[in-house]
């Protein structure tokens, strides 16, 4: 079965600074997919970015950027210039034949 | 394009009854899975329905179905309510099965209690 695990139950970044939320994974597939979701007090679960196994560059959206070690099986999300909306809990999630989600990561800016 | 729309938003039942969640996709989503969502156990799968057909189910009771309607929406039912079954139940739809790369676009869930 597969398992996703953050390691890092809260963090805190400065406002404008960077910070990396870490995720580790465990599958025997070879192919799937990776993603990063946010989910803010209202609830909402949002996706911040998104990779898929096969390709070796790490993806990037904005702000949000992912270090892919597939061998490692580690998909860590940098969020650069931290902004005060970007609160909220993050979820790293695998997708095979069915999405699994890590525990989450409670993000705190701090103005 | 209108979101995925979770009814009813909040519910409150006592042990032992039975309840209806209802999800409707995004126009055009065939697929749609549904999660369990608690500060214990985190987010959880629930099941996937695609086309009508249930394509994957997760590790929970028979207590807990679902169904999906020709028109893609689909309803989750939970019988015999236990306390532990509180929670805030998501779904999300999306365009092709979860097996697919296509983003998952998920409602703002139903947050059920049991008293």
């Amino acid at each position: 079965a597969q398992t996703v695990t953050q390691s890092q139950p809260e963090m805190s970044v400065q406002e404008a600074e960077t910070v990396t939320l870490s995720c580790t994974y465990d599958t025997s597939e070879s192919d799937y997919y990776l993603f990063w979701y946010k989910q803010p007090p209202s609830r909402q679960m949002i996706l911040v970015i998104r990779q898929e196994a096969y390709k070796q560059q790490n993806a990037t959206e904005n702000r949000f950027s992912v270090n892919f070690q597939k061998a490692a099986k580690s998909f860590s999300l940098k969020i650069s210039d931290s902004q005060l909306g970007d609160a909220a809990m993050y979820f790293c999630a695998y997708k095979g034949n069915k999405l699994v989600f890590g525990a989450g990561t409670i993000l705190r800016v701090k103005s | 394009k209108a979101g995925v729309t979770q009814t009813p938003r909040y519910l409150i039942k006592t042990r032992g009854q039975q309840v209806t969640l209802s999800c409707s996709p995004i126009s055009g989503h065939r697929s749609v899975s549904w999660y369990q969502q608690t500060p214990g156990q985190g987010l959880q799968f629930l099941f996937e329905y695609f086309s009508e057909t249930q394509r994957n189910k997760g590790n929970f009771p028979g207590r807990f179905s679902g169904r999906q309607f020709s028109n893609s929406r689909s309803e989750m039912n939970v019988s015999t309510l236990e306390l532990g079954d509180s929670a805030l139940y998501l779904c999300a739809s999306s365009s092709v099965p979860i097996s697919g790369f296509a983003e998952a676009f998920f409602g703002q869930g139903t947050r059920l209690t049991v008293v």
